[in-house]
């Protein structure tokens, strides 16, 4: 079955602590994206990656961090830089191109700072 | 900058009463306008893809039509099944990035 996998569901982060969220694709998608979901709020941008070992910065960055080593994989790390960590991450995949562009989600992370 | 506006946030029907939910947008150049639905607690889902004004895509009770400065989502004749948050995205020809709305919280009431 071809999907984006996210991991873990629930993740709870002490204060201080870096926390990684997993994010794998086998749909061979060149795009990556995470988001972060407030309650009652869209989707914003965190960082995308076009491209295996490069990544730009979205909207939110500041706190987080992520790499892009393999083509299936985008780890996200949220970092204790992070001031409001605690809400929903979303991780997406699309293909490049003209068309068909249309990004694919994970079931995301609920992440807790407790 | 690229901007999405929904409306209305939030919107309850009964079942079988028709409806349309809006998208705005502003955009430096328009690859393709997206919607999607997504469930409490889950990631969104994809509905459709459209990329130039006049386009219409069609799914069972749902119909998304697009103008050069907004686009609709038409709800025929909905079903409680259809409660769900329906999200528009924009992407620019000029990135990948995906530019959200807040969402649209659809209610149907038996």
């Amino acid at each position: 079955d071809g999907g984006i996998t996210q991991s873990p569901k629930y993740l709870f982060r002490k204060e201080g602590q870096n926390v990684t969220l997993s994010c794998e694709q086998n749909l061979n998608h060149d795009a990556m994206y995470w988001y972060r979901q407030d309650p009652g709020q869209g989707l914003r941008l965190i960082y995308y990656s076009q491209i295996v070992n490069d990544f730009q910065k979205g909207d939110i960055a500041e706190g987080y961090s992520v790499s892009r080593e393999k083509k299936e994989s985008f780890p996200l790390t949220v970092t204790s830089a992070q001031k409001n960590p605690t809400a929903f991450y979303l991780c997406a995949s699309s293909a490049q191109g003209q068309v068909n562009t249309e990004a694919f989600f994970g079931q995301g992370t609920r992440l807790t700072v407790v | 900058e690229d901007q999405v506006t929904q409306s209305p946030e939030a919107l309850r029907l009964q079942e079988g009463e028709s409806s349309s939910l809006n998208c705005s947008y502003t955009v430096s150049g328009l690859r393709g306008l997206f919607w999607y639905r997504q469930d409490p607690g889950k990631g969104p889902e994809f509905l459709f893809t459209l990329y130039s004004a006049g386009e219409e895509k069609e799914k069972e009770r749902l119909k998304a039509t697009l103008t050069k400065k907004e686009s609709f989502l038409h709800i025929t004749a909905p079903k409680p099944e259809d409660s769900a948050t329906y999200l528009c995205a924009v992407q620019a020809r000029n990135n990948n990035d995906m530019r959200f709305g807040a969402g649209t919280r659809l209610t149907v009431k038996p």
